[in-house]
């Protein structure tokens, strides 16, 4: 089964950093472009990040440029985001999801980030 | 950015009803506009894509149309498990925006 499964989240300090990693399995995952979408409680979807799937080309939400960096590792089928400067507005569900060729295909479960002192 | 904006926000329906949720896009986006279901708890799930294409697996109750700025998800016949929050995005310009959502429950 095509499966994406994140990891990495939890509870942080504002300032504080976290790195999420996503697992793909099922798929062949070099490629295809991936992004990140969250969801803060209660509320919609917000695309976050985006990189090729090369990883030459990289695109990041302005509320959170600067703060972020997405990379992968082919090699080993893992996507992860690096997030800085963590505020209150930034806890939310993060989704790892595959781009396919006819939009946001593929879901992981989510991994939540609480952003709280 | 383009902003989505669905209507209406939240409806009431029962077992059996037509539902019908609209799109809005702040400018033009041709047919580059995917919709998803998210049941409580659960990741979004893509239901159709460029408008009007039914993702393999999605039931032929949902359908979608339009094209320009207006946009339309009709669910024929809504069943139990269709009882969830719709999203609208686009992907004609970056960023990919989605619209604020329509939660679909129960009458």
């Amino acid at each position: 089964e095509v499966q994406l499964v994140e990891s990495g989240g939890g509870l942080v300090k504002p300032g504080g950093s976290l790195r999420l990693s996503c697992a793909a399995s099922e798929f062949i995952f070099s490629s295809y472009n991936m992004n990140w979408v969250r969801q803060a409680p209660g509320k919609g979807l917000e695309w976050v990040s985006f990189i090729s799937s090369s990883g030459s080309y990289k695109y990041y939400a302005d509320s959170m440029k600067g703060r972020l960096t997405i990379s992968r590792d082919n090699a080993k089928k893992s996507l992860f985001l690096q997030m800085n400067s963590l505020r209150g507005e930034d806890t939310a569900v993060y989704y790892c999801v595959r781009a396919g060729r006819y939009g946001m295909d593929v879901w992981g479960q989510g991994t939540t980030v609480t952003v709280s002192s | 950015d383009i902003q989505m904006t669905q209507s209406p926000s939240s409806l009431s329906a029962s077992v059996g009803d037509t539902v019908t949720i609209t799109c809005q896009a702040s400018q033009a986006i041709s047919d580059y506009l995917n919709w998803y279901q998210q049941r409580p708890g659960k990741a979004p799930k893509l239901l159709i894509y460029d408008a009007s294409n039914l993702q393999t697996g999605v039931p032929s109750r949902f359908s979608g149309s339009g094209s320009g700025t207006d946009f339309t998800l009709i669910i024929r016949s809504l069943q139990p498990e269709d009882f969830a929050t719709y999203y609208c995005q686009q992907y004609d310009k970056r960023p990919p925006t989605f619209g604020q959502g329509t939660k679909v429950d129960v009458k």
